[in-house]
């Protein structure tokens, strides 16, 4: 069975602060794909990052981050120097290779980032 | 230029009405989606089309029939409303071709948020 965990349903921080979003999958394939997508509360899901399964080299946009560890099955984002902008739902994703394309998305951790 | 766009962005209904939501993409993708987000924020697929073809079905009652007339655009026509189908209903697409690897990030819609009373 595949399936995505994001353990933490909300966190809180202040400006300035840098914040950790879990996520956790599984998965029996060994091609795969890993996403992050954002939504704000205007509501639209925005793509933040896609990651095969080949690749664990971390990434960094800014101050976004990824840290993709296939030993422990995880996927997660930092963000640096929280901004109140970054106020949002963050929905971690996976896609296998062999399951016609569809995204399995976790249960989203809303971050909220007070001024 | 808007990528995908569905309209309409609300629609607020009567139990047992029909209704459809339209989606476009001007992306030139192959593959199109449908997703329900419930009012605890999940997001689920529902349906998904390659190039006019149905690929994906999951469980949903036969109420909930897409339509592809090209590519570029995936209707969703619901009969019967019911109260439980009130979610946020958002189309989707992305360059995925079956058989050609599947692993294209998926652009999203701004959400069609439907009400059934």
């Amino acid at each position: 069975a595949q399936k995505v965990t994001q353990a933490q349903t909300e966190i809180s921080v202040v400006e300035k602060e840098d914040v950790t979003l879990d996520c956790v999958y599984e998965t029996r394939d060994t091609t795969y794909y890993l996403f992050w997508y954002k939504q704000p509360p205007s509501g639209e899901l925005v793509f933040l990052i896609r990651r095969n399964s080949f690749d664990e080299q971390n990434e960094i946009s800014g101050r976004y981050s990824w840290n993709f560890q296939k030993s422990t099955s995880s996927f997660n984002f930092t963000i640096t120097a929280s901004q109140v902008v970054d106020s949002a739902v963050y929905f971690c994703a996976l896609k296998s290779s062999g399951n016609t394309g569809k995204l399995i998305f976790g249960q989203g951790t809303t971050l909220q980032v007070k001024p | 230029d808007t990528a995908v766009s569905q309209t309409p962005k609300y629609l607020v209904t009567q139990m047992g009405n029909d209704k459809s939501i339209k989606c476009e993409q001007n992306l030139g993708h192959d593959t199109m989606y449908w997703y329900k987000q419930d009012s605890k924020k999940f997001l689920k697929i529902m349906f998904s089309y390659n190039n006019k073809e149905l690929i994906i079905n999951e469980t949903v009652p036969n109420r909930f029939s897409p339509k592809s007339p090209d590519k570029a655009h995936l209707n969703l026509h619901i009969n019967s409303l019911e109260l439980g189908d009130s979610a946020v209903y958002f189309c989707a697409s992305s360059q995925d071709r079956v058989g050609a690897g599947l692993g294209d990030e998926q652009f999203f819609g701004p959400g069609t948020r439907l009400t059934v009373l």
